[in-house]
């Protein structure tokens, strides 16, 4: 089954600190991926997401992510973080054909000002 | 446009109550409907998911279940709430048409206490 980490759970930062959010998958064959974030008191909403094509996507607020497909990876990147980037983040999967969603557990960020 | 409905958005019940959790989609047809429970260290653990009415996979065992009596609607059931049953839920809709390469997009949650 298809199955998605997401291995840091609390990441606190500074702003202008530099992010990145790891992501793993485990599905070989190909994949579609999506980060979804969730500000406080927020519902669920896209970030950005990557079918095919160049490998590094670019996403609102900034944030830009990159697949790589021999590492099974898609982190979240972003230079300068902000304060009201604090949020929790969530990678997500899906296989080709199959509308099924796969996320991962979250990564909760704090960016202190 | 589409929009999401989710009701309602907090819920307090006693264990061994039923449930009843909504969720209706507007503004498309035949979407694929998703029931999420999300639990703070586990992110969102997908419960059952629809591509059409009467067609719902169940992903996890647990004490719920999911009906679509209608297209753009999908309920999350339980006949016997537990304690364990405790968490926010999430109903989301995708675009059949885009295949798996659609974003879901997600209603606000209700926020369930079995006590």
């Amino acid at each position: 089954a298809q199955s998605v980490s997401q291995h840091n759970h609390h990441v606190i930062l500074s702003e202008a600190a530099s992010l990145e959010l790891g992501c793993n998958y485990s599905y070989g064959g190909t994949v579609n991926l999506f980060w979804y974030v969730q500000y406080p008191g927020q519902h669920l909403q896209l970030l950005l997401k990557y079918f095919s094509g160049d490998p590094l996507v670019k996403g609102i607020k900034g944030f830009e992510a990159e697949f790589i497909k021999s590492k099974f990876s898609f982190n979240l990147r972003k230079p300068s973080v902000q304060w009201s980037d604090t949020a929790e983040y969530f990678c997500a999967v899906s296989e080709f054909g199959n509308e099924k969603l796969t996320f991962g557990t979250g990564t909760r960020l704090t960016i202190i000002p | 446009s589409q929009t999401i409905h989710q009701w309602p958005a907090t819920l307090v019940q006693p264990v061994g109550s039923p449930l009843s959790l909504e969720c209706t989609v507007e503004g498309t047809s035949n979407p694929n409907l998703y029931w999420y429970r999300q639990a703070a260290g586990r992110g969102l653990q997908l419960l059952f998911y629809s591509i059409g009415i009467d067609q719902i996979s169940s992903e996890v065992p647990q004490n719920l279940s999911a009906s679509r009596p209608q297209d753009r609607q999908f309920i999350l059931s339980s006949k016997k709430l537990l304690l364990s049953d405790s968490g926010f839920y999430l109903c989301a809709w995708s675009d059949p048409g885009q295949g798996s390469k659609t974003e879901a997009f997600f209603g606000q949650g209700t926020r369930l206490t079995v006590v």
